[in-house]
């Protein structure tokens, strides 16, 4: 089981490059979401994809766009990268939110990003 | 605004030293506290889903915890493979979580 795949797992780019990081999930999860993860700072949403179709921004959307493309794959982009988006990306998926209360989410292995 | 707070940042410990971590929160409407396991340069691995205060859930030498205002995760007899950052995360509205900063832990021989 392959789980959460994000491509590619490290990234070098100059100031001012775009980009698309790239997930997908074989789970037959509804729900996607996009994190940074910074030292101290903890794991910070940046949008998430409530079910195909939909997408809303997190704590920290500015400077990316996201796209659904399908049940299975939900993308990233920089559009033009800054100093101050040099991360590690993680991709989650999870269930559908229910009465009850939030389902986990199940992570990949990130994506190293460095802006120069 | 929600909150998640947790202690200490990082925990060094012998082999069989047992101990515990703490995950304090503010949340308008708890939607579930969840636990992962962040080994370095992996992505983190979901543990425990605790939904109400006094729920307990176990798993080999991990034990989570719930009241209203916390949540602990017990480490009983850690071998070194329990090395690893803990995470915890509160279910704070539809679907999203907010994550705590994590402890790091370290078990020595």
């Amino acid at each position: 089981n392959a789980g959460v795949t994000q491509t590619p797992k490290f990234q070098v780019l100059k100031t001012g490059q775009s980009m698309t990081l790239q997930c997908a999930q074989d789970m037959n999860h509804n729900s996607m979401y996009w994190y940074r993860q910074d030292p101290g700072m903890g794991l910070r949403l940046i949008y998430y994809s409530a079910s195909e179709g939909t997408t809303d921004k997190g704590e920290v959307p500015n400077g990316y766009n996201v796209s659904r493309l399908n049940k299975r794959e939900f993308s990233l982009r920089l559009e033009s990268a800054a100093p101050s988006q040099t991360s590690v990306y993680f991709c989650a998926s999870s269930e559908l939110a229910g009465r009850g209360g939030n389902q986990p989410q199940h992570f990949g292995d990130g994506t190293r990003l460095s802006i120069l | 605004e929600d909150q998640v707070t947790q202690s200490p940042e990082a925990l060094r410990l012998q082999e069989g030293e047992s101990s515990s971590l703490n995950c304090s929160y503010t949340v308008s409407g708890l939607r579930g506290l969840f636990w992962y396991r962040q080994d370095p340069g992996k992505g983190p691995e979901f543990l425990f889903t605790l939904y109400s205060a006094g729920e307990e859930k176990e798993k080999e030498r991990l034990k989570a915890t719930l009241t209203k205002k916390e949540s602990f995760l017990h480490i009983t007899a850690p071998k070194p493979e329990d090395s690893a950052t803990y995470l915890c995360a509160v279910g704070s509205s539809w679907g999203k979580l907010q994550f705590g900063a994590g402890t790091q832990v370290v078990v020595t021989p």
